[in-house]
């Protein structure tokens, strides 16, 4: 079955760039069908969708992050990325990827923090 | 943007008991693509209901979604005791993607 599983740094400094990876087992992102996701949650808190992306690699954003946000996708490598810039303790949280709406990834923890 | 406003916030049961969750949006969900989702301590979300009332495999048959439109069911027919968690429902018919804001059931 496909699973997926969240890679990237756990600490990432004010101002400087989150990057984490998404890599896909079990299944090719490039079958189709399939919208894959983002998604955090702040600690103790509710659940944010952060964006998607398909495998052509057209992608949409939540509107509060879209001006900070990116996703793209690597087929070759069965992955898909999140950047997220000019980051602040704000962004500190745990993120998810996944594929819409299923399964979702263990979730990695980012610390924004000098 | 969808809004999804999930009631009780807390819900207090005992085991055996049955428990009712609701989820209602601000405007009519697309496709009635309304999923629900568990969270216990520490783990990801696990999906529980897509398609508002098809239930994901390996899910126990307890768990039950309903509704259509703007509102929406989740029913879990006798609680076990794993089943104390906090409860997710998303929208994914239209973008942007939205979740409501969490329904906690408690042991009593």
């Amino acid at each position: 079955q496909v699973q997926l599983q969240e890679s990237g740094p756990g600490l990432v400094k004010p101002s400087q760039t989150l990057s984490l990876t998404c890599t896909v087992s079990g299944g090719s992102i490039s079958s189709g069908g399939y919208y894959w996701t983002w998604i955090r949650q702040h600690p103790g808190k509710g659940l944010e969708w952060i964006g998607y992306i398909y495998y052509s690699g057209s992608a949409d954003y939540n509107p509060s992050l879209k001006s900070r946000v990116t996703l793209s996708v690597d087929t070759s490598k069965n992955q898909f990325s999140l950047k997220l810039t000019s980051v602040t303790a704000a962004d500190t949280a745990v993120y998810y990827c996944a594929r819409e709406p299923a399964p979702w990834g263990q979730g990695t923890l980012v610390t924004v923090s000098s | 943007e969808i809004v999804l406003t999930q009631s009780p916030g807390t819900l207090s049961l005992s085991p055996g008991e049955r428990a009712t969750l609701s989820c209602r949006a601000s405007q009519s969900v697309r496709f009635n693509f309304l999923a629900w989702y568990q969270q216990t301590p520490g783990q990801a979300p696990r999906l529980l209901i897509y398609g508002a009332s098809s239930r994901a495999t390996g899910i126990p048959d307890r768990f039950s979604g309903s509704g259509s439109g703007t509102d929406f069911t989740l029913t879990i027919s006798r609680l076990e005791p794993e089943d104390f968690a906090v409860y997710y429902c998303q929208q994914y018919g239209s973008s942007p993607r939205t979740f409501g804001q969490g329904t906690k059931v408690e042991s009593k």
